[in-house]
């Protein structure tokens, strides 16, 4: 069974530019969700989708937003980028109905310069 | 608002020793908890996850300890292991399954354990 993956691993972009980052979720899981992690802090949530909606977020500003596909596959977009959103990327999946923790990918490490 | 603290920000350990992470939450509605181990490099990873109406649950050697009443959980690893050196985060989340609901994580422990 594969797991989470996500790409690219890294990423460097300009204050005022957009990024997407992607996200396959684990086999079998219908539920993805992203987390933020700034240095030396734990992950923040910042939205969550199943069934191709999204279904919860974080406090975090419209300029995040985010797709699921039929496939459950993911995609995160940041418009506007600022230098604080310099982070890891986190995508982590999930059955709706699971009792274990989510799968965490290794996530996108974004640099805004 | 840090609802889900960890105050040691390091541990360390001898081979073969007890670690003890400590961790604490103000959100009362909390009643699922989880610690994830992560390494450099790689995404967190799911170790042992506790419901709110237990007070330990135990996975070879790993056991988490609940106390409701002060809002508080431990992870305690016996005997620990070099391979065990990573960063341990606590995560909580509301409703008893983890699976669908956010989860709010602490600061992370990094812990290492020595030969």
């Amino acid at each position: 069974e594969t797991g989470v993956t996500q790409s690219p691993t890294h990423l460097i972009k300009t204050r005022g530019q957009q990024v997407t980052l992607r996200c396959s979720s684990q086999s079998g899981h219908n539920t993805v969700s992203w987390y933020q992690q700034a240095l030396g802090q734990g992950p923040q949530f910042i939205f969550q989708y199943y069934r191709e909606e999204e279904n919860g977020r974080g406090n975090f500003p419209p300029r995040f937003s985010g797709l699921q596909f039929p496939n459950y596959s993911s995609e995160l977009n940041v418009n506007a980028l600022e230098l604080d959103d310099s982070a890891l990327y986190l995508c982590a999946s999930t059955r709706r109905d699971a009792v274990e923790g989510y799968t965490f990918g290794s996530g996108t490490r974004l640099t805004v310069v | 608002d840090q609802q889900v603290k960890q105050n040691s920000p390091s541990l360390s350990v001898q081979e073969g020793r007890i670690s003890i992470l400590n961790c604490d939450y103000t959100n009362s509605m909390f009643d699922y908890f989880l610690w994830y181990k992560k390494y450099p490099a790689e995404g967190p990873t799911f170790l042992i996850s506790i419901s709110s109406i237990k007070d330990k649950n135990e996975d070879g050697r790993f056991t988490v300890f609940l106390n409701k009443s002060a809002k508080h959980l431990s992870l305690h690893i016996v005997p620990s292991q070099p391979g065990d050196s990573a960063v341990y985060f606590c995560a909580a989340s509301l409703g008893v399954t983890g699976g669908g609901n956010k989860l709010t994580f602490g600061t992370g422990t990094q812990l290492k354990v020595e030969l």
